[in-house]
């Protein structure tokens, strides 16, 4: 069975970092490309960030690119996205993606 | 970007049969994909590439559509239904959602 276990969310500062990871089992990681998708509190889904299954291309949206980077290392089955610069707006719950599977999710804010 | 328009909110009866729409901005051909999130849990996939129902999703789910204009069938809808939908398209980069819509009982 697929699973996504996702960490490193907090309350931080406007203009920190933070670093997530998604720890992932149940399939052949090193096979299949990997997203980032976050939802805000009370609002929809907005996908971020996508690798392919050998970090050979990594894709943004745009209210991230420039800040966030999308890892990944597959000899440990784990999914990473380092966020810096990090804005009041970019509170959300972070999920991890392997298609339609999804993660549980860490919540990150971003407060003074 | 591929904008993707969902109906905000649909109030509907237990039993009843009830169709969700999305409409894309632009051809998504069947890369439409339809979801279901619960209060305070991530959303859970039940319906991909438009028509395809995913393994242990109940067979009261349905999805159809194809280039602008999907839906969503539920019949009959039950009490364990209620939650909102998400519609997404992966037909290009960047992969978007629409804004969702909330089932409610009438």
């Amino acid at each position: 069975e697929v699973q996504l276990v996702e960490s490193g969310g907090g309350l931080v500062k406007p203009g920190s970092s933070l670093k997530l990871s998604c720890v992932a089992s149940g399939f052949t990681f090193s096979s299949y490309g990997m997203h980032w998708i976050r939802q805000a509190p009370k609002k929809g889904l907005e996908w971020i960030a996508l690798i392919y299954y050998d970090s050979s291309n990594k894709y943004y949206a745009d209210s991230v690119k420039g800040r966030f980077t999308i890892s990944r290392d597959n000899s440990k089955n784990t999914l990473y996205l380092e966020m810096n610069s990090l804005r009041s707006e970019d509170t959300a719950m972070y999920y991890c993606a392997k298609g339609g599977r999804w993660g549980q999710g860490t919540l990150v804010t971003v407060s003074s | 970007d591929t904008v993707l328009t969902q109906s905000p909110a649909l109030a509907v009866s237990l039993g009843q049969r009830v169709t969700i729409s999305c409409r894309a901005s632009k051809s998504v051909s069947t890369y439409m994909h339809w979801y279901q999130q619960k209060s305070g849990q991530q959303p859970k996939l039940l319906i991909y590439s438009a028509s395809n129902l995913e393994s242990g999703v109940p067979s009261r789910f349905s999805g159809s559509g194809s280039g602008t204009d999907f839906t969503l069938t539920i019949d009959p809808v039950e009490a364990d239904d209620i939650a909102n939908y998400y519609c997404q398209q992966s037909n290009e980069l960047p992969y978007t959602f629409g804004a969702g819509t909330k089932l409610e009982l009438k």
